[in-house]
């Protein structure tokens, strides 16, 4: 039973690019989180989805930033033009059920913007 | 201030010896979790609990509810250990039950 896959595992933009960071839970969990880890800094809530719902985007900054969860494929998170301090390791984890369960974590997209 | 504060921020010690960290939080929570990041980054649950004692091998993890505290033990400390060790909270009010807030951590450094 594979566990949280993330790609890519590193990624390096250009300032105004955009990052496309894809997280494919573990199988049978339909919840993705995602939390973005600021170098130097702990780890922050980013987003909370179900399968085509966005729970929780309360973590996520206004602009340039979104996520998906569609019903067949990974979650995406996209950061349209990147800037520098976009620069974190984000790193999404799959539960199996709402609120309660455990959370298991994906190895991380390490994102550099230069 | 941080709504999960976990202490020491650094610690050194010597292959053996018993070590604890502590985490205490000032928010409403359902569960608590200790998580291990290694260099390189990777995270890796260790524990999830709400109430009591977890032990797994050499690992103990221990959470007091009322007085809003938890600890992770590591007994017979390996170099292997040398990790970060998180402490995170699940809060339990709000739409959104399942987003953690997370401690600082802790840097542990296990000298043979």
């Amino acid at each position: 039973n594979a566990g949280v896959m993330q790609n890519p595992r590193h990624l390096v933009r250009r300032r105004g690019q955009e990052a496309r960071l894809r997280c494919s839970p573990m199988k049978g969990h339909s919840h993705v989180y995602w939390y973005r880890q600021l170098p130097e800094e702990g780890l922050k809530f980013m987003v909370y989805l179900q399968k085509e719902n966005i729970i929780d985007e309360s973590g996520m900054p206004k602009e340039r930033f979104s996520a998906e969860f569609p019903k067949e494929g990974p979650s995406i998170l996209r950061i349209q033009q990147v800037v520098r301090g976009d620069s974190a390791a984000y790193f999404c984890a799959s539960s199996p059920t709402s609120g309660g369960g455990e959370q298991f974590f994906g190895p991380g997209t390490r994102l550099t913007v230069l | 201030k941080n709504e999960v504060e976990q202490s020491p921020q650094n610690l050194t010690a010597q292959e053996g010896e018993f070590i604890t960290i502590n985490c205490s939080y000032s928010v409403g929570i359902s569960a608590l979790h200790w998580l291990q990041q290694h260099p390189g980054g990777g995270i890796v649950s260790l524990f999830m609990l709400s109430s009591g004692k977890k032990k797994h091998g050499r690992l103990i993890a221990t959470i007091n509810i009322q007085e809003k505290h938890s600890s992770l033990h590591i007994t017979a400390s390996h170099p292997r250990d040398s990790a970060v060790y998180i402490c995170a909270a699940r809060l339990n009010y709000g739409g959104s039950q399942g987003n953690l807030i997370f401690g600082k951590g802790t840097k542990l450094s296990v000298k043979p």
